[in-house]
């Protein structure tokens, strides 16, 4: 079946430091969404991208979709506690329908405050 | 607030013991889903439901099935639990097709043990 990898897999940072996590399909995606799970909660949707090249951002995050629609990242600026988490992304394909996601591995981010 | 509510946050069962694992939501979903999730491999899909008494096969179907009598309410069927099938195991709901982003909303989890 499709899959999405997702690196990296753990990231530690100090407070304040940037944060970048990257996930990568071998075929064209119809859509990817990032979900956020804090520490022994569920995971939370983010955002959609769904257009070639597309670029959203929510305060510090910054989510780009590539041109070929194969890969996708989420950038934290000046990352603060409150980003502690995994972050997931997941992607839909044309032929695996409208319903189905496919979770990638998800990024782990702790910080040192 | 959509809400997703499963049955326990935490649930001890023995090899070979029949489990079921319930999954409510309030917000009209027609598409449910039940995930697994261990580290290091994320959330993998076992099965999904798009309307009332349809199922479809996720990734990893084998050892689990699946029952949607009410659009509310989908239910997770371990026949004969097994050791390997201790994990968190997460419910979630969307809407159908395009509507909105077609977010999932998930549930808190269910960490099933098998002794």
């Amino acid at each position: 079946g499709q899959q999405v990898m997702q690196i990296p897999q753990y990231q530690h940072v100090q407070e304040g430091e940037d944060f970048t996590t990257y996930c990568n399909s071998s075929t064209t995606l119809s859509n990817i969404q990032w979900y956020k799970q804090r520490p022994g909660g569920h995971p939370v949707f983010l955002i959609q991208l769904v257009k070639s090249g597309e670029v959203k951002k929510q305060k510090r995050l910054t989510f780009q979709f590539g041109e070929a629609k194969k890969n996708s990242s989420l950038h934290i600026t000046a990352t603060q506690t409150t980003d502690v988490g995994t972050y997931f992304c997941a992607g839909r394909w044309e032929n695996q329908g409208a319903q189905k996601l496919v979770f990638g591995q998800g990024t782990r981010l702790t910080i040192n405050p | 607030d959509v809400k997703v509510t499963q049955s326990s946050r935490y649930l001890v069962k023995r090899t070979g013991e029949k489990v079921f694992l319930e999954c409510v939501q309030d917000m009209d979903h027609e598409n449910m889903f039940w995930y697994r999730q261990d580290p290091g491999l994320g959330l993998r899909l076992i099965y999904f439901s798009y309307d009332v008494k349809m199922k479809e096969k996720g990734d990893i179907p084998e050892g689990y099935s699946v029952s949607r009598e009410k659009k509310e309410r989908f239910s997770l069927i371990l026949e004969s639990a097994s050791t390997n099938q201790t994990s968190m195991y997460l419910c979630a709901s969307s809407f159908l097709g395009t509507k909105r982003d077609n977010e999932q909303f998930f549930g808190p989890g269910t960490r099933l043990t098998v002794l």
